[in-house]
């Protein structure tokens, strides 16, 4: 499979919000909803942020939100921090037990 | 505290071997898939393999063939055998457990361990 295509790069001040996309093909993200994201700071793990397109884990605020359109995915940061800066992945599940990540989004608060 | 430990990266020439382990403490391990993660240095995240409750196992066709997942759920562990490994290989691999009720996301990471390829 190919890697789901995110923006290389966003950017936005504190308090504004932003919105990363992640497309794929109609035989991972149009097909199943089961689109995460994760966010990773530095030197540091992935950490879930969203799974099944829009539902937040415990303890995931509630400035974060998902959606999918057709083939698209979008991850949404309302009231940007300072602490959101990070880089943020998309995942797909993609049929018989596989999955596929976006190449990443590098997320700059102003 | 629910944890994953991954250890057994370093340095090897390529067409080598390695084995990575990972250690899950904090939840019942038996009950979960597990997968390994891989990120090769600023670059982004990419599957390696799955490992359901049955032991059955699944690969991406970059790694099929030459990597092999494995458990032991008496010791709460997850392995990754990798044979005949190249240049492309070099990156942090992380064990992650998949969340519950089939929801397909990733939802505990370990720490990740380095693997070096390069003689």
């Amino acid at each position: 499979q190919s890697a789901l295509t995110q923006p290389a790069s966003v950017s936005g001040s504190p308090g504004q919000s932003i919105t990363i996309s992640c497309t794929g093909t109609s035989s991972d993200v149009g097909s199943y909803n089961l689109v995460s994201w994760y966010q990773q700071h530095p030197g540091k793990a992935p950490k879930l942020m969203i799974y099944e397109v829009s539902k937040r884990p415990s303890g995931v605020s509630n400035r974060f939100s998902g959606s999918k359109s057709g083939n698209t995915a979008s991850l949404t940061i309302s009231g940007l921090q300072a602490e959101d800066e990070a880089d943020y992945y998309c995942c797909s599940y993609a049929g018989s037990r596989s999955w596929v990540f976006g190449g990443g989004t590098k997320l700059t608060v102003l | 505290e629910v944890q994953l430990v991954e250890s057994g990266g370093g340095l090897v020439q390529p067409g080598g071997s390695l084995r990575l382990s990972c250690a899950a403490s904090g939840f019942t391990f038996s009950s979960y898939d597990m997968h390994w993660v891989r990120q090769a240095t600023g670059k982004g995240l990419e599957w390696v393999s799955a490992i359901g409750t049955a032991g059955d196992t699944y690969y991406p066709g970059s790694v099929k063939g030459r990597f092999t997942i494995s458990r032991e759920n008496a010791k709460n562990s997850l392995y990754l055998q990798m044979n005949s490994l190249r240049a492309g290989d070099t990156a942090v691999y992380y064990c992650a457990r998949e969340g519950p009720s089939g929801q397909a996301a990733f939802d505990i990471w370990g720490q990740g361990t380095m693997v070096t390829v390069s003689s």
